[in-house]
């Protein structure tokens, strides 16, 4: 079936480091792809979409390119910041009896330090 | 504007007891999801309303989980017999019409703990 794979974390930065959390997915059909952010104590929040092949999605420095051809949708950012600090999980969207379920990855958590 | 919001945000229970998790979309949203959420994991469908109907149940674990959204706002998550299992945070997400490249805005979440 279809399926979200992320790469485990928690992921560790400096402030001002380079990021990339790897997402990979197998899927039917032509799915949407997000990227969730939940931060520590509040709901899951979207922080940026694709819904097709070569589309980049980008939100507060955040950036993720739709990769059919690898079938990823990685999360970089240039600079992570401490505020950054949260769990993030990689999604797409299946099309099921004309409405869109959402596959969720298990999560990376991200702890940036000062 | 008001987001979708839910209560209890914590539920603790004694196993064998019934609970009823609450869900309040974001006004005139008509696609309305049920998502459970264990420790370490991400998050995992249950069901999924258009208007007042279930369109959806697949995700339902077993017959003692119900879901209704009677006037197609509000929607009630229902367990009966709770087992210690049932312990996670669930979650309630609306869409503007579910369809498409909808974007589904999520609730923080009931905390379900049984004990």
């Amino acid at each position: 079936g279809d399926s979200v794979t992320q790469m485990e974390g928690p992921v560790t930065l400096s402030e001002e480091a380079f990021l990339t959390i790897n997402c990979t997915y197998t899927a039917t059909g032509y799915p949407s792809l997000f990227w969730y952010v939940q931060y520590p104590g509040e709901g899951l929040q979207l922080l940026l979409k694709a819904t097709k092949a070569d589309d980049k999605g980008s939100n507060k420095g955040f950036e993720a390119t739709y990769r059919k051809e690898t079938t990823s949708f990685h999360l970089e950012k240039g600079s992570v910041q401490v505020s950054d600090s949260a769990v993030y999980f990689c999604a797409l969207t299946v099309s099921v009896s004309g409405f869109q379920k959402l596959v969720f990855g298990t999560g990376t958590r991200l702890l940036v330090s000062p | 504007g008001a987001g979708v919001s839910q209560t209890p945000s914590n539920k603790v229970t004694e196993k064998g007891k019934y609970v009823e998790l609450r869900c309040d979309p974001i006004s005139g949203h008509t696609a309305l999801y049920w998502y459970r959420q264990s420790l370490g994991q991400g998050p995992e469908f249950l069901i999924y309303f258009q208007g007042t109907g279930a369109a959806d149940d697949s995700g339902l674990p077993n017959d003692r989980f119900f879901a209704v959204r009677p006037e197609g706002s509000v929607s009630t998550l229902k367990i009966q017999r709770t087992e210690r299992g049932d312990s996670a945070v669930y979650l309630c997400a609306s869409s503007s019409m579910g369809g498409g490249t909808d974007t589904q805005y999520f609730g923080p979440g009931t905390r379900l703990t049984v004990l």
